[in-house]
This record gives structure tokens, sequence and C-alpha cells, in this order.
């Protein structure tokens, strides 16, 4: 068990590019999560991946945003023509399933649009 | 819809002494409430949960949380804090037919020596 982790932990980027993330849940987690938090705010839900299935999506997510897990394993989450906006932390969870598991979090990636 | 307040953004409490972090929810569907703490630098972590049974839950480090139903709340208590309990912490919510986790917006917490 080495926890969740993301890749990269900083992203600086200008307006208009596009920037992907990647998250590596917990090897036998089968449930996935990506929550977008600003400062001094809580995690805002974003999205949930039961195995490779995108189950549900928050209506947060705009079109510009794009979230896969093709294999049931890694995730990546992607942000097209970023806007000055979508800068916050990025954070990843993953759980064994059941409605009461707990969350593991990884460190989270910090994007910053310029 | 499913939320979770904080009602202060700050505690500050003297090492050595009690201390308790207000929640209370809003759900139409029986909660599953938690806690979790957050330190300079590091991802979320786990404290602790409620599901059901004793309103009393007891998790990590000595905190402990009750659960209230009649009031909507789940306030995060120690009997003792130390320097070291100085975060940010985030009640959850979670309703048992969602798969989603509701975030409150975090209470800083602040023990001086």
């Amino acid at each position: 068990d080495t926890g969740v982790s993301q890749d990269p932990r900083h992203k600086i980027t200008k307006r208009g590019q596009n920037v992907t993330f990647r998250c590596d849940p917990i090897s036998e987690h089968n449930r996935l999560y990506w929550y977008r938090q600003t400062l001094g705010q809580g995690p805002e839900f974003l999205t949930y991946f039961q195995n490779e299935a995108q189950l549900e999506k928050s209506r947060l997510l705009s079109d510009r945003f794009s979230a896969e897990r093709p294999k049931g394993s890694f995730s990546t989450l992607e942000i097209q023509r970023t806007e000055q906006g979508d800068s916050a932390m990025y954070l990843c969870a993953s759980s064994a399933g059941g409605n009461n598991e707990k969350l593991f979090f990884g460190s989270g990636t910090q994007l910053s649009v310029l | 819809a499913q939320s979770v307040a904080q009602p202060e953004d700050q505690v500050n409490v003297a090492e050595g002494n009690p201390l308790t972090v207000k929640c209370t929810y809003s759900v139409s569907g029986n909660p599953y409430l938690f806690w979790y703490v957050q330190y300079p630098n590091r991802g979320l972590q786990f404290l602790l949960k409620y599901i059901t049974g004793d309103n009393l839950v007891k998790g990590s480090y000595g905190f402990e949380a009750e659960f209230n139903k009649s009031q909507t709340s789940f306030h995060l208590k120690k009997p003792s804090a130390l320097v070291s309990d100085s975060a940010l912490y985030f009640c959850a919510v979670r309703v048992n037919y969602g798969q989603n986790f509701v975030f409150g917006p975090g209470t800083r917490l602040s023990v001086l020596p």
C-alpha cells in the first residue's frame, strides 16, 4: 500500500492551454474520485469512477473537463482551453467500496492558470 | 440536496484544554458522517466516521465526535488539545444511497502552547 499518488504536484499554464493530471489510486481500490479545492473552501466533488465506469459527474464539470479510467486502475483528468477560474488544487481519492468506506486522498495537483 | 456547515472559520484553544470543532448537516436520507484533517502540504486524512449505532464515535489521535440527530450535528471533540493538532478540519456527509461525499468549508484549529 503506497497510498494515492498524483502527478504533477504543481502545474503552471497559460490561459487557453490544455492540461492533464494523473492519479494512481491504492491498487486494490475500485472507487476513484476527483475533487477540486480552492483556498478557504472544502473539496468540491467533480466526478467518480467505479472500476472503469464513470458513474457520476458534478454539474461543476463543464464540457472542457474530461476524466478517464481506462483499465480501472489509474485515472486522468484533462482540462481543455484552461481559464483563470480553473486555478485550484485538484484532489484524487480512492476507496475500497461500500457506502461507509473512508476516502484515501492524494496530495493533489496545484494548477495555476496565468 | 446535501449540505454541510462548519460555522467557525477558526478555533483557537490553549494546549491541554478541551477542543470542539462544530459541524451541522442537511440531508434527505440517513447520513454517513466523517471528519478529515488536512495538515500543511499533506493530503486529507481520515479521522473518524459515524454510520449507525452509538452516537459517540472514537477515532484517530484521541479525537471523538458526537452524532446528534435532533440537532443534525456532528461535533468533533478532544479532551486535551496538543500543539500538533493544529490543522484544517473538514466535516463531510454522504447519504446511504449516494456515491458523492459533500464536504464542509473547513475550520482552522490553532492550538497555542
